[in-house]
């Protein structure tokens, strides 16, 4: 157990539709990483937030967006549904926001989008 | 930009022999690199990184890597597999003010 949790664990929704995924961080974590897995595309990076700030951007989408609240606690909001957004989602924390600190993974979400 | 090859996709030995996967990354600077193991219907672990100093880099599970700058390449080794080894196996890079990027990943099937 990584000490990161996610919710839901599955969600099935259809196309058009918008979605939010949840990532608790570890206790004492201020970053927050999200990362999209599929098929065709394998693993990306989405986006990192930094103690409520957005520190990085990766290959998110612009129908994609994220946020860190006060409580480090992290949103993906995925929304106009399509179908090639079906992927495992996982949120990563770590202590400080570089790539020096172990980042640990959440056991992601997966979205189906029929 | 950076970018990870793995090229092997799947890779299937027996359980007590050596293990070596393969990782070459392109980087315009020194880079940070990892790899991650991803058991079925798992989150990601890390094994082991490299930032700097000795190239040869101990991991958890018995796993070692090598950083060859001359190769770009950072190969993943096990002396002897065992049959809970079985996953997939991502290499990563990242550098400051960089992305993280995986590449296409490995999985490795063990025979008993």
């Amino acid at each position: 157990d990584s000490g990161v949790t996610q919710t839901p664990k599955h969600l099935i929704t259809a196309t058009g539709q918008r979605v939010t995924l949840r990532c608790s961080p570890r206790s004492g974590d201020l970053s927050v990483y999200w990362y999209q897995q599929s098929l065709d595309q394998g693993l990306q990076f989405l986006i990192q937030y930094y103690n409520g700030e957005e520190r990085a951007k990766g290959n998110i989408l612009e129908r994609f967006s994220a946020q860190q609240f006060p409580d480090l606690h992290s949103e993906l909001n995925l929304s106009s549904l399509e179908l090639g957004d079906s992927a495992l989602y996982f949120c990563a924390s770590s202590g400080r926001p570089t790539y020096q600190e172990t980042q640990y993974f959440g056991p992601g979400t997966r979205l189906l989008v029929l | 930009a950076q970018s990870v090859t793995q090229p092997d996709i799947h890779i299937t030995v027996s359980e007590g022999a050596s293990l070596e996967l393969r990782c070459n990354y392109s980087y315009g600077a020194t880079p940070y690199l990892f790899w991650y193991v991803q058991s079925p219907g798992q989150g990601l672990q890390l094994l082991l990184k490299y930032f700097s100093g000795d190239t040869l880099v101990q991991g958890i599970k018995g796993f070692e890597a090598e950083f060859k700058r001359s190769q770009s390449s950072f190969n993943l080794r096990k002396p002897s597999v065992h049959w809970s080894d079985a996953a997939e196996y991502f290499c990563a890079v990242g550098g400051n003010g960089q992305n993280f990027v995986f590449g296409p990943g490995t999985r490795l099937s063990v025979l008993p």
